[in-house]
C-alpha cells in the first residue's frame, strides 16, 4: 500500500526565517512523483513544488526547495525567507503512475509570525 | 493558464434533497477529472475518477448511487449528491488533468462547501 506521512501537525516560524516541513512516504513502485501543495485559508489548493522520482537533483522553486532522499523515502520542504503569505496548510502528496492516484498526507499547518 | 472552476462555492440544503456541483476546466481540455472530499482539518480523500464519455471509477467505500458523477464534455464534470444527509456535509474539491499535459499533474478547483441541514 502507498502511504504519505506528515508527522508535524503544526509548525510556526518567524517572518524571514527558514522552516522545514517533513514528509515520508511508502511505495514499492518505481514510477512516481512527489508534490507539495499549499492550501491557504481560501481552501484553494496551490502547487508549490514537484519532484520526479527518477531525478536525483532536488527541485527548487524560488524560496521553496526540497530534500529528496529516495532511499529513505523522505521528501521534506524547506521554505526560506518565510513570508506572512506562506501561512497555510501544506500537504505532501505522492502520485503513482501505474494506479493514476494522488495520495495526500494529513497536512502540516504552518503559521508565519511577524 | 490551467484554471479550474467549481460552482457553487457554497451550498446549504435540506436533508433529503439533491445537490449538483460543477467542475469546469476553463482554458484546457480535461479528459480526466477527479473528485475529492475533505473533512475539517483533514486531508483530501479521493472519491472517484471521472473520464469523459465513460463511467466514473469510484474508490472503495464511496457509494456510486449516492454520489453521481457525469463527465459529458471535455471541460465539465458534475458531482450530484443524491438524498443528502447531514453526514454528507463536507468540502468537495475537484481537479482536472490537462489532456495535453503530464499525466501526473492535476489542477485543483477552489472547492465547494456543502452543508446539509
Amino acid at each position: 500500500a502507498q502511504t504519505v506521512t506528515q508527522s508535524q501537525p503544526e509548525m510556526s516560524v518567524q517572518e524571514a526565517e527558514t522552516v522545514t516541513l517533513s514528509c515520508t512516504y511508502d511505495t514499492s513502485e518505481n514510477n512516481y512523483y512527489l508534490f507539495w501543495y499549499k492550501q491557504p485559508p481560501s481552501r484553494q489548493m496551490i502547487l508549490v513544488i514537484r519532484q520526479e522520482a527518477y531525478k536525483q537533483q532536488n527541485a527548487t522553486e524560488n524560496r521553496f526547495s526540497v530534500n529528496f532522499q529516495k532511499a529513505a523515502k523522505s521528501f521534506s520542504l524547506k521554505i526560506s525567507d518565510s513570508q506572512l503569505g506562506d501561512t497555510a496548510m501544506y500537504f505532501c502528496a505522492l502520485y503513482i503512475y501505474n494506479t493514476d492516484k494522488l495520495i495526500f498526507g494529513t497536512g502540516t499547518r504552518l503559521q508565519v509570525f511577524p | 493558464g490551467a484554471v479550474v472552476s467549481q460552482h457553487p462555492s457554497r451550498v446549504i440544503c435540506k436533508s433529503g434533497t439533491s445537490v449538483k456541483i460543477e467542475c469546469r476546466s476553463l482554458d484546457f481540455q480535461a479528459t480526466t477529472m477527479f473528485w475529492y472530499r475533505q473533512f475539517p482539518k483533514k486531508s483530501l480523500m479521493l472519491m472517484a475518477t471521472s473520464n469523459e464519455g465513460s463511467k466514473a471509477t469510484y474508490e472503495q467505500g464511496v457509494e456510486k448511487d449516492k454520489f453521481l458523477i457525469n463527465h459529458a464534455s471535455l471541460t465539465l464534470s458534475t458531482l450530484t449528491v443524491t438524498s443528502a444527509h447531514p453526514e454528507d456535509s463536507s468540502f468537495y474539491i475537484c481537479s482536472a488533468r490537462d489532456h495535453g499535459g503530464g499525466r501526473e499533474t492535476q489542477y485543483f478547483g477552489p472547492g465547494t462547501r456543502l452543508l446539509v441541514l
